[in-house]
């Protein structure tokens, strides 16, 4: 079955430091893959998505690209907030668009 | 735009009774909700979808008369917890799209605690 990998937390950096979390999949067929941001107290919000190989989701800084070849949908930012502090999920979709998520990442940023 | 609520955010019962969730969509009508579960340190686990009017789907392993699912209405849905067990404590979040297929907006979820 489909299922997804993301690399374990928690992740504490400080200001402006560079931030990456990494993600794999297995699913057969092509999905569609997505990175939501869970803030404290609030519920799941999707952060960036691509739907199919060599796309490059963006927002708020954060960038992932679909790597079939590697199955990998890593998400990235060159400059972290205090802000940006979150638990941070990858998932995917398939045609029956139900999400397959990993076990969430939690990032701390200290100012 | 697009919010989604639970009620209530959290909630201690005692074992052997039920308890009920209710997911609304506040400013947009939803034609699909799913329900997850949660587990500390774990990945979100699908339940259930439900369309409004239509009976829910299940995925394979979730007891569908011990965890009920209403969709009555384009803006609710409703969980159920049957005869709630210590193991049926964690952490329910539902979703809802506007579309079939379409981005899925999360609640923010119920802690539920069985004694």
């Amino acid at each position: 079955g489909d299922s997804v990998t993301q690399m374990e937390g928690p992740v504490t950096l400080s200001e402006e430091a560079f931030l990456t979390i990494n993600c794999t999949y297995t699913a057969t067929g092509y999905p569609s893959l997505f990175w939501y941001v869970q803030y404290p107290g609030e519920g799941l919000q999707l952060l960036l998505k691509a739907t199919k190989a060599d796309d490059k989701g963006s927002n708020k800084g954060f960038e992932a690209t679909y790597r079939k070849e590697t199955t990998s949908f890593h998400l990235e930012k060159g400059s972290v907030q205090v802000s940006d502090s979150a638990v941070y999920f990858c998932a995917l979709s398939r045609s029956d668009y139900k999400l397959s998520f990993g076990a969430g990442t939690t990032v701390t940023v200290r100012a | 735009g697009a919010v989604v609520s639970q009620h209530p955010s959290w909630v201690i019962c005692k074992s052997g009774t039920s308890v009920k969730i209710e997911c609304r969509s506040l400013d947009f009508q939803a034609t699909t909700m799913f329900w997850y579960r949660q587990f500390p340190k774990q990945s979100l686990m699908l339940m259930a979808t439900s369309n409004e009017g239509s009976k829910a789907t299940y995925e394979q392993g979730v007891e569908k008369d011990k965890f009920l699912i209403n969709h009555a209405s384009l803006t609710l849905s409703t969980l159920t917890v049957t005869s709630a067990h210590p193991e049926d404590s964690s952490f329910y979040i539902c979703s809802a799209s506007m579309l079939a297929g379409g981005e899925q907006y999360f609640g923010p979820g119920t802690r539920l605690t069985v004694t």
